[in-house]
């Protein structure tokens, strides 16, 4: 079975640009996480969907991040304009949900804003 | 808030025994996830805790006490391989289902 993709693996744009990062799930995982790790930080929580549906956006930065997962399979992570404290990297989970809901995660994608 | 506390680096020997500690605040606690990643990864699920004791996979043990906040992750006759980040999540009832994460504790393992 296959697991959490996510692409591209790296990605370096200049500030002001955009970027779109793609998250696809494990097969029948209706639970979908985005988190981030900057440099020298911990994982944080960036937002959750069930299916297509935001079920929690609460660690969004800001507005200039927009996320979808329309048709509830694959997700997207559009940031724009970019800033140079966007760089990090962006991992994808997904999980069934239910009690043990282990999210398991992709390999993430690097973005470096120059 | 919450706040997960681990140790940032740890070194040990081949084939020995290392424990590595994670306390956490939290208000609602819902679960404790073990996770590993290598460089350049995806993170790797290890273990999960909800109740006290002990939960035995192979080479890999974790420990919960929810009165003390306080996991741990036992790692027994380390391998080369073993050397990577590992990483202690916690999920809060009052936070939805996201995980918490501490900051990773490097783990060297050496000949």
């Amino acid at each position: 079975e296959a697991g959490v993709t996510q692409f591209p693996s790296h990605s370096v744009i200049e500030k002001g640009q955009t970027v779109t990062l793609r998250c696809d799930p494990i097969s029948g995982h209706d639970n979908l996480y985005w988190y981030r790790r900057v440099m020298g930080k911990e994982i944080k929580f960036l937002l959750h969907f069930v299916k297509e549906s935001k079920q929690d956006e609460s660690g969004m930065p800001n507005n200039r991040f927009l996320a979808e997962r329309t048709g509830g399979t694959y997700s997207t992570l559009k940031v724009q304009p970019a800033e140079l404290e966007d760089s990090g990297v962006y991992f994808c989970a997904s999980g069934l949900g239910g009690g043990t809901d282990t999210q398991y995660f992709g390999p993430g994608t690097r973005l470096t804003v120059l | 808030g919450q706040n997960i506390d681990q140790p940032t680096e740890m070194t040990a020997t081949e084939g020995a025994i290392v424990q590595i500690n994670c306390t956490y605040q939290t208000s609602g606690f819902n679960g404790l996830f073990w996770y590993q990643q290598h460089a350049g990864e995806a993170p790797t699920f290890l273990s999960y805790n909800v109740l006290d004791g002990l939960e035995e996979k192979g080479r890999f043990s974790s420990f919960l006490s929810r009165s003390k906040g306080y996991s741990y992750l036992l790692l027994k006759e380390l391998q080369m391989k073993d050397s990577a980040s590992y990483l202690c999540a916690v999920r809060d009832d009052n936070a939805g289902n996201m995980l918490t994460f501490g900051g990773g504790t490097r783990l060297m393992v050496k000949p």
